[in-house]
């Protein structure tokens, strides 16, 4: 079975401009949820998809969003990149959450110049 | 507001030592708790989770974890660690009440040889 799918697998892009990051989730997974991971964070929760609607959002600026196709793979787009920004975005995909928990991807790292 | 604490944010260990890490959390129903284990440059895996039943749930890799509900905690432990286990550690929690799994800070554990 193949796991939950990132890409790419770095991005480096510089202040101001925009970023995309892609997720497949484990077939027969509906819902997705991105996590940054900055150093000495943890795991900030960033958003929730489940059959291709946000469910819920953490406490993000507007600027990250993204959205969940009726594949039910994803987008993460981050606009007017800033410095901070600069971590490891992280992709997991649940069937039951409550049961299961999730399966995470491996990430995206992304830097900001 | 549901929070998980892991209140060691850097362990360092030699071979063979005994590990326990701990873990609590703040909510007053009925969870399920996981670990998870980040190993240098890979993702994020599942290590044990506790749903039900015996509060002392085996998890891959020797390690195990032990639910106290009076307690609020969820301590991960292995009788003796190896190099092998240097990663960094996360307690994360959910029940049916919660849109996402709530992830504690982490820890790095640092296994000397």
């Amino acid at each position: 079975e193949a796991g939950v799918t990132q890409s790419p697998t770095h991005l480096i892009k510089t202040r101001g401009q925009q970023a995309t990051l892609r997720c497949s989730p484990i077939s027969g997974h509906t819902s997705v949820y991105w996590y940054q991971q900055a150093l000495g964070l943890g795991l900030q929760f960033l958003l929730w998809y489940d059959e291709g609607e946000e469910r819920n959002r953490g406490n993000f600026p507007p600027r990250f969003s993204g959205r969940q196709f009726p594949n039910y793979s994803s987008e993460l787009n981050v606009n007017a990149l800033e410095l901070e920004d600069s971590a490891l975005y992280l992709c997991a995909s649940s069937f039951d959450r409550v049961k299961y928990g999730y399966t995470f991807g491996s990430g995206t790292r992304l830097t900001v110049v | 507001a549901q929070s998980v604490s892991q209140h060691n944010h850097h362990v360092i260990l030699s071979e063979a030592a005994s590990l326990e890490l701990g873990c609590n959390y703040s909510y007053g129903g009925t969870v399920n708790l996981f670990w998870y284990v980040q190993y240098p440059g890979q993702h994020l895996q599942l290590l044990l989770k506790y749903f039900s039943g015996d509060p002392l749930v085996k998890g891959i890799k020797g390690f195990e974890a032990e639910f106290i509900k009076s307690k609020f905690s969820f301590n991960l432990r292995k009788p003796s660690v190896q190099w092998s286990d240097t990663a960094e550690y996360f307690c994360a929690v959910i029940n049916t009440g919660f849109q996402k799994l709530v992830f504690g800070t982490g820890t790095r554990l640092l296994v000397s040889p």
